[in-house]
């Protein structure tokens, strides 16, 4: 099957600092990424989509100038997560679409203290 | 209201038990619907679309009821590996592009 990368698989950093979370199509080129975000015990939520060339769309109640998103070629997508507070914390999960299907990467486990 | 709903569990089953998990969605233009498997700290993994006719993988039978809105899976003679959380998922277009909408998750534990 296709395969996602993140990068990198956990992190830590301190309050006020900004973490840059990268996903990665290996095996396909993928015009279309999306970004989602798991507090423990919780279903994934979507927080926007990519799109490569053009600004990603986000989803209600998500600030765009918070997560920035940047599709910059057709394997590559970046979310940067600005200002990074505690109750940031969670876990990072993106996935790319190929055809009907999405494939998501291993997940980016991040911890702000 | 969520748009898609589970019983968290978790359920606790030893090994050769079969186990039913049931889901509903709230959105009516749902399209397509899914159901994942979560292990712990790791990414989703399709295991099975959700037809209205049923279909079977193995082990695994899924059913689609889009007159209630549900969605149920069924596991029969659970293996120790069956352990995760089996994520219910409606898919629909919106935007140009087609969303999973991810219920939280029903946990399964199997026990020897």
């Amino acid at each position: 099957g296709a395969v996602v990368s993140q990068h990198p698989s956990w992190v830590i950093c301190k309050s006020g600092t900004s973490v840059k979370i990268e996903c990665r199509s290996l095996d396909f080129q993928a015009t279309t990424m999306f970004w989602y975000r798991q507090f423990p015990k919780q279903s994934l939520m979507l927080m926007a989509t990519s799109n490569e060339g053009s600004k990603a769309t986000y989803e209600q109640g998500v600030e765009k100038d918070k997560f920035l998103i940047n599709h910059a070629s057709l394997t590559l997508s970046t979310l940067t997560v600005t200002s990074a507070h505690p109750e940031d914390s969670s876990f990072y999960i993106c996935s790319a679409r190929r055809a009907s299907e999405q494939y998501f990467g291993p997940g980016t486990r991040l911890t702000v203290t | 209201r969520k748009e898609v709903e589970q019983d968290p569990g978790p359920f606790n089953v030893p090994e050769g038990a079969t186990v039913a998990f049931n889901c509903t969605y709230s959105n009516s233009a749902s399209q397509s619907f899914f159901w994942y498997r979560q292990d712990c700290r790791k990414e989703p993994k399709l295991l099975m679309s959700v037809y209205s006719s049923g279909n079977e993988d193995g082990r695994f039978t899924a059913q689609l009821n889009r007159a209630s809105q549900y969605i149920s899976l069924l596991i029969r003679d659970s293996k120790l590996s069956d352990s995760a959380t089996y994520l219910c998922v409606a898919a629909g277009f919106s935007g140009g592009y087609n969303k999973l909408i991810f219920g939280a998750g029903t946990r399964l534990a199997v026990h020897p």
